[in-house]
């Protein structure tokens, strides 16, 4: 699997949008590109994935650009319950790898 | 559903000692997993089952040993406990297909003195 790299740490005023930045610049063509959080030390949890095109759900939005090598996740209001370390992570099968992660501090 | 439940939610284990953790998932899924995340760290695979009977080794298996009888339940044994496996222990699943969701338990925090 492809490695990434993110920030490790990243403050966020409440209400605003929160934009966490991912590198993968050498993903393959049929990686896909996932976002998990955990939060306090809970089993963390899926937000959002895509491969090529940009993706939205109920939680976020997943911007990746053209040549798949960075990808943006995008909390467009964040609550201080998203306080959290969010994970980026590439994968092409069942087996997930999870690095530090970034920690996202959400501030009132 | 309750989803992906684990046993115990602590546990403090003596250097030399043995225990299994237990992990159990009500939704019919192929996958299971077991990851260990230490302090500040991200988590690292342990084992992993594609299904009944099938189990394979992940990043880091070695201390530890697992078994995949039913659909349901994946145990994670540890044997002679060592200060090293001081960590949180994650179970998770999904059903299967490469863009599924896992799904994780809430942990068991291991602590070997």
């Amino acid at each position: 699997d492809a490695k990434t790299t993110q920030p490790p740490s990243m403050d966020c005023a409440e209400g605003r949008a929160a934009n966490l930045p991912c590198n993968h610049s050498t993903i393959s063509g049929n990686e896909y590109v996932y976002w998990y959080r955990q939060i306090h030390s809970q089993g963390p949890q899926y937000i959002i994935h895509g491969l090529k095109n940009n993706e939205t759900n109920e939680m976020a939005s997943l911007i990746i650009t053209e040549d798949r090598k960075s990808s943006t996740l995008i909390l467009p209001h964040a609550t201080l319950r998203d306080t959290a370390v969010y994970y980026c992570i590439v994968s092409n099968d069942y087996k997930l790898s999870f690095g530090a992660g970034t920690t996202v501090t959400v501030r009132a | 559903n309750a989803g992906v439940t684990q046993t115990p939610k602590f546990r403090i284990l003596k250097i030399g000692q043995s225990m299994t953790l237990q992990c159990t998932q009500d939704m019919n899924h192929n996958y299971m997993y077991w990851y260990r995340q230490d302090p500040g760290m991200g988590l690292k695979l342990i084992y992993y089952s594609v299904g009944a009977g099938i189990t394979d080794k992940g990043e880091v298996p070695n201390g530890y040993n697992v078994s995949r009888s039913t659909t349901e339940d994946f145990p994670l044994r540890l044997e002679l406990a060592a200060p090293s496996q001081t960590s949180v222990y994650f179970c998770a699943s999904r059903y299967g297909g490469n863009t599924d969701t896992q799904y994780f338990g809430p942990g068991t925090r291991l602590t070997v003195l």
